[in-house]
Order: structure tokens, then sequence, then C-alpha cells
């Protein structure tokens, strides 16, 4: 059972909006910043969203993160085929573990 | 641009010692810490531990028994090993650079190791 909060599973159709939440605690999420990892099928995770909201060099502005209180949000506009992946939030835990969440498979329709 | 390429064995039998090694190419060594974060076949990401150049670790509470990560700076190269395996460990297990803002409060893990699938059975 992971430490930070996932729906298993979200879905959309091309063009949509979808937003995948993350509940954590006062421990990790409540008192730390949240990064997002999107995993393509087959391959190594990547960076998506670091520091709860910003984005690193080349991933599309589709994407956006925010925080608030103990849980976290991944937005995806204008869903695109090739956003089919699982995505992962985590955050460093106050007792000095970084944690993920289970992780959220999105389907596009 | 930093990249990392791991190796090791991808089978291993019960009781024995995982060991699996990353190098880091391209970037500085020193001023980050390095990573071992493992996910089991159809599950969820699980972090093990890390290591900074200078050799200063911290391991997952869960795992700190069987676990020790070590770090070879002439070649920018850190090793896991994990003890006395189960069939519980078998996972794909990555290597990543753990990015660490100056307060502390910002990390996150950026890039990560191709992945190396270990199996443990008898």
């Amino acid at each position: 059972q992971s430490v930070l909060t996932q729906p298993p599973s979200a879905s959309g159709t091309p063009g949509q909006r979808v937003t995948i939440s993350c509940s954590g605690s006062s421990s990790n999420i409540g008192s730390n910043t949240v990064n997002w990892y999107q995993q393509l099928p087959g391959t190594a995770p990547k960076l998506l969203i670091y520091s709860n909201n910003q984005r690193p060099s080349g991933v599309p502005d589709r994407f956006s993160g925010s925080k608030s209180g103990t849980s976290a949000s991944l937005a995806i506009s204008g869903l695109q085929s090739e956003d089919e992946a699982d995505y992962y939030c985590a955050a460093w835990d106050d007792s000095l573990k970084r944690v993920f969440g289970g992780g959220t498979k999105l389907t596009v329709l | 641009q930093v990249q990392l390429q791991q190796w090791g064995a991808g089978l291993l039998k019960p009781s024995e010692t995982l060991s699996l090694t990353c190098a880091v190419y391209g970037g500085s060594f020193s001023g980050y810490y390095w990573s071992w974060i493992r996910q089991p076949p159809g599950k969820g990401l699980e972090w093990i531990g890390e290591i900074n150049h200078s050799g200063s670790t911290n391991y997952n509470p869960s795992l700190k028994s069987r676990v020790t990560i070590s770090v070879d700076t002439s070649k920018n190269q850190f090793s896991l090993n994990l003890s006395s395996v189960t069939a519980a460990d078998t996972a794909v297990y990555y290597c990543a650079s753990e990015y660490s803002s100056s307060s502390g409060l910002e990390n996150w893990f950026d890039p990560w190791g191709q992945g190396t699938l270990v199996s443990v059975s008898s």
C-alpha cells in the first residue's frame, strides 16, 4: 500500500481536460513539495512536474500541477493519444523517506 | 546532460545478494544524491535509498537491514547491494539522479536509468 493515494485509473477523449489527484498527509505533501512522473509503456519514469507546479524544459504546457494542503493534482488539457501512460506523484516524507503514489493509468479513449 | 546507464545480474535464487551498478555520464557527480528505486511487475514505485559523492547514505526504513549503497567517485559510479532476496524482491530496478535544492525542501528524480529487471526464483 502506497503512502500517497492516487486513483488507479483515469480516462478521457482527445482534446478533453483530465485531472489526477494525489492525497497525502502533513508529514509529506503537507510540508514538502510534490513531483509528478510520467511512465510510458515499457519505459523508465520521466519527470513531468517538479516543485508542485514547475515544468522541466520540453514538457508541454498542457501539463500543469497544483497543491493545496495535503493534496496535489495533475491536470492535462488538450488530451492527446500520446499522453496514455501511468502517472505517479511523489514527495519527501519527514521520515527521511521519498514516497510515491500507487500510480494512475491514464487511458485516452 | 546527465545520462545514467545501469547493469547487473537479472536472475537470482532466494537468499542470494542482488548487485547492480549505475554509471553517470555527461555531468557533475558531486553535488547530487544518487538513488535506487524499484518497481515490482504491474505495481508502483518504491524508493530504496540514496548516496552522495561523499558516501553519505539514506535508506528506506523498510529495506534498511538488507541494503547497502556504495559509491566509486573515480569511475562516477554507484552501486546497490540487496541481501537475502526473496520472490518479493522481483522488480525492475532503476537508478536515478536526485536534485535537491539548497533549502532541502525541493527534491526530484531526474534523469532515470533505463531499468534492470531482476527476477528471484528457485
